[in-house]
């Protein structure tokens, strides 16, 4: 079975430009979390899905991050436009449930 | 509000001895509890989670961790560590209700000496 995956690995991007992450979470897995670590922080939830619908976006750091989840299965979070706090490890984690996300690689997305 | 704590940023050990990485939650009801190790260049993997019941639970590689209430603490252990072990830890408490989005811990980062 495969796992969380996340596409690119790394991003180098300037700042005021737009990157897209893309999240394939485990097959008939209905929640889908992204999470975000900026350097020498804590990990932080930033949204959640159950299917296509957001069931919780307290975390979105403003409106220049946009998430979607395409039919229920891979979700994208565009970053538009990017600015230097905005580097950090993106997260993407999945659950059939409540017991027990698993975790992607994560992108780590630098703006310069 | 919720909120985990790691006081140790870096623990350094020595290949053989014993490990104890430290981990304080608040929270206001009993919540669930997660161990997670990213090695360098990897994703998170589950070392072990507590739901319920008995209070010491036994994870993958060898680690356990005790859940105590009264404490409010969910230490991870593991007697005799191998070098293979040099990552970064994480406690998380998930939520039990809502989303059941986890709350994640700074991290300790952990140096194995041969």
């Amino acid at each position: 079975e495969a796992g969380v995956t996340q596409f690119p690995s790394h991003s180098v991007i300037e700042k005021g430009q737009t990157v897209t992450l893309r999240c394939d979470p485990i097959s008939g897995h209905d929640n889908l979390y992204w999470y975000r670590r900026v350097m020498g922080k804590e990990i932080k939830f930033l949204l959640h899905f159950v299917k296509e619908s957001k069931q919780d976006e307290s975390g979105m750091p403003n409106n220049r991050f946009l998430a979607e989840r395409t039919g229920g299965t891979y979700s994208t979070l565009k970053v538009q436009p990017a600015e230097l706090e905005d580097s950090g490890v993106y997260f993407c984690a999945s659950s059939s449930g409540y017991r027990g996300q698993f975790f992607g690689p994560g992108t780590r997305l630098t703006v310069l | 509000a919720q909120s985990v704590t790691q006081p140790d940023i870096h623990i350094t050990v020595s290949e053989g001895a014993s490990l104890e990485l430290r981990c304080n939650y608040s929270y206001g009801a009993t919540p669930y509890l997660f161990w997670y190790v990213q090695s360098p260049g990897q994703g998170l993997q589950l070392l072990l989670k507590y739901f319920s019941g008995d209070t010491l639970v036994q994870g993958i590689k060898g680690f356990e961790a005790e859940f105590k209430r009264s404490q409010s603490s969910f230490n991870l252990r593991k007697p005799s560590v191998h070098w293979s072990d040099a990552a970064e830890y994480f406690c998380a408490v998930g939520l039990t209700s809502g989303t059941y989005k986890y709350i994640f811990g700074t991290g300790t980062r952990l140096k194995v000496l041969a």
